[in-house]
């Protein structure tokens, strides 16, 4: 069965610090990844999505960036946090038959 | 207009009632239809997905699509407690992404 790794679960970093989040997805191979950010009391938006290694698109200008170096592992990165980057943080992968999201990180950025 | 809308709530059901969630989409392209629950501080789970025109059941759940009308909504019968979360609207969007609504938030009152 397919399965997806997200972590850390919660992260506390300071403003100005870099960041690094990883996915990884196991049972399936060449999986479309997405990254989605979901802001307290807000919708999911989608950031970052790969149809393959090396292969993203961004949805949304900002100062985050994605990668993805090995097929079933999608990384999330910033060199810079700032305040409004604090939110959840999903992975997911889709099938036919809808997404499968990580369970998440929660990045609080002070 | 917003690519899918939702009434943000909460909607207030008793225990036992059925829950009736409402979303409209924008893009006449959509042709898969998804229903996520979140809980609070959790990841969105896919609960139904829908395709076709009408009505599709599992379980306590129902699901009914009408494309001309743009319009999917999501039937909750003898609603639970335990069905209190936040239910996400997602159509798929163009290309290989999904729209996510901002979601309703379902009380279940005992």
């Amino acid at each position: 069965s397919q399965t997806i790794h997200q972590w850390p679960a919660t992260l506390v970093q300071p403003v100005g610090s870099p960041l690094s989040l990883e996915c990884t997805v196991e049972g399936t191979s060449n999986p479309n990844l997405y990254w989605y950010r979901q802001a307290a009391g807000r919708g999911l938006q989608l950031l970052f999505y790969s149809v393959g290694i090396g292969q993203i698109s961004s949805e949304v200008p900002q100062n985050l960036s994605a990668s993805r170096p090995q097929d079933r592992q999608f990384i999330l990165s910033s060199k810079k946090l700032l305040l409004s980057d604090s939110g959840f943080y999903l992975c997911a992968w889709t099938s036919n038959y809808g997404y499968t999201f990580g369970s998440g990180t929660r990045l609080t950025v002070v | 207009q917003k690519e899918v809308e939702q009434n943000s709530g909460p909607l207030s059901v008793p225990e036992g009632a059925i829950a009736s969630l409402n979303c409209t989409y924008s893009d006449r392209v959509s042709q898969s239809f998804f229903w996520y629950r979140q809980y609070s501080g959790k990841s969105p789970e896919l609960i139904m997905s829908i395709y076709s025109n009408g009505d599709k059941e599992d379980g306590r759940f129902t699901a009914q699509l009408n494309k001309a009308s743009q319009y999917v909504s999501l039937l909750i019968r003898d609603s639970q407690p335990s069905d209190s979360a936040t239910y996400l609207c997602a159509p798929q969007a163009r290309g290989h992404k999904y729209i996510f609504g901002t979601g309703t938030r379902l009380k279940v009152l005992a």
